[in-house]
């Protein structure tokens, strides 16, 4: 069975400054892995996706993940944080094959701090 | 191009009532994904569906919750007999086919059980 994790529940950091948000899986197939957002009082939304080829994978907000098959992670990144990043963060996992039951962290709570 | 509907988005129950919630994919996706949302727990899986077909609902408790998605109309949640443990936000999600595990989310639907 597949399984995400998220280490840190909580990640306050100044404006300007640099995150990671950090996610570990467990698998023992070939995976997809997402990052998804969310705003409060919304759904969530997808911020971006591993399927295949590059390993490092972008947003058009400056976000950017890397996939790490020998660490099984998918970490998630941003150089330079803004007030409008706070959200909370989850990873998530699916099977490459088969059908399509997606798998969620426990979500980490970004908060920029002015 | 309306995105995930769900209605409606705040529904308030007494102990023992039925509480149905209700959910309208995205234009062209066949599959429906039911989660819950509770505080500090991150998303939990409950049900997948194709219309008229449940496809695995590992995540569902075994009474009083039933799931279905017929062939014409929305996708259905059902809790009969509410505790207050049920109380929680409940999202839907939907997808294509091919969708990769790419899903899209509705803006959830607030269950509270006085």
């Amino acid at each position: 069975a597949q399984s995400v994790t998220q280490l840190d529940s909580q990640v306050p950091v100044f404006e300007e400054a640099p995150v990671e948000l950090r996610c570990n899986y467990s698998s023992s197939v070939s995976v997809y892995l997402f990052w998804y957002v969310q705003y409060p009082n919304q759904g969530l939304q997808l911020l971006l996706k591993y399927l295949s080829g590059s390993t490092l994978v972008e947003s058009i907000n400056g976000f950017e993940a890397e996939f790490n098959k020998s660490q099984t992670s998918f970490h998630l990144r941003k150089p330079s944080v803004h007030i409008s990043d706070t959200a909370e963060y989850f990873c998530a996992v699916t099977f490459s094959g088969g059908y399509q039951k997606v798998t969620f962290g426990t979500g980490t709570k970004l908060q920029v701090i002015p | 191009n309306a995105g995930v509907m769900q209605n409606p988005r705040h529904l308030v129950r007494r102990r023992g009532q039925e509480a149905r919630l209700r959910c309208s994919p995205m234009k062209g996706h066949s599959h429906v994904y039911w989660y819950r949302q509770l505080p500090e727990e991150g998303l939990k899986f409950m049900v997948y569906l194709q219309k008229e077909n449940i496809i695995d609902e590992s995540g569902m408790p075994k009474e009083r919750f039933s799931a279905e998605f017929p062939k014409e109309g929305p996708s259905i949640l059902r809790i009969q007999q509410v505790v207050r443990g049920d109380s929680a936000a409940y999202f839907c999600a939907s997808s294509t086919a091919g969708g990769a595990g790419e899903l899209f989310f509705g803006e959830g639907s607030r269950l509270t059980v006085l």
